[in-house]
């Protein structure tokens, strides 16, 4: 059973960088059917997909975060991060890392648990 | 960008009521669309991928329909258990959500 854990500071201060790591277990982020997502979603607010990354390193974002965003992998960890540049209070949410089946009309179909991310001094 | 806009926003209902959720495209989406349920605390988990398939596992008094721009999910006979948060989201370009249906217990 696949599985991915989110792990990070749960706090930020405002203008830093926000980084997060995901960790993949129970199976291969190199398995060439998947993308890597991370998705965040404000308190009491709907989910807002960040961008995502093939095993190749190839990336797409969220054009409305794009200026900001940075996800890497790295298959030697089978981990996937996301650094979120210049935060403001706005940035504050629950980041969910989750992975996209290329064999299944691209669903989200295995997510991590969400790390709650404040941005605050 | 591709917008989604659910509607509605919230719904109040009772056991056993057939439940209607719709999800408009800003553009043509053909089919490229999937629901997702979100429960207080908790991942989203998948229902229907595009459109009108049945995720393995959900129960069959689930269903979605459409294509295009206009796509509508339905509960057939409400549960205590389906009260949640409801999502549609598509895949044609990219990833977009739909803003989310509440739904609650009448």
């Amino acid at each position: 059973q696949v599985q991915l854990q989110e792990s990070g500071p749960g706090l930020v201060k405002p203008s830093q960088t926000l980084s997060l790591t995901c960790t993949v277990s129970g199976g291969s982020i190199s398995s060439g059917s998947y993308y890597w997502s991370w998705i965040r979603q404000p308190a009491g607010k709907g989910l807002e997909w960040i961008g995502r990354i093939y095993t190749s390193g190839s990336t797409n974002y969220n054009p409305s975060l794009k200026s900001r965003v940075t996800i890497s992998v790295d298959t030697s960890k089978n981990q996937f991060s996301l650094k979120l540049s210049s935060v403001t209070a706005a940035d504050t949410a629950v980041y969910y890392c989750a992975r996209v089946s290329l064999d299944t009309a691209m669903v989200f179909d295995y997510w991590g648990q969400g790390t709650l991310v404040t941005v605050s001094s | 960008d591709i917008q989604m806009t659910q509607s509605p926003s919230s719904l109040s209902a009772s056991v056993g009521d057939r439940v209607t959720i719709t999800c408009q495209a800003s553009q043509d989406i053909s089919n490229y669309l999937n629901w997702y349920q979100q429960k207080p605390g908790k991942a989203p988990k998948l229902l229907i991928y595009d459109a009108s398939n049945l995720e393995t596992g959900v129960p069959s008094r689930f269903s979605g329909s459409g294509s295009g721009t206009d796509f509508t999910f339905t509960i057939s006979s409400l549960q205590p258990e389906d009260i949640a948060t409801y999502y549609c989201q598509q895949y044609d370009n990219l990833y977009t959500f739909g803003q989310g249906t509440k739904l609650e217990i009448k």
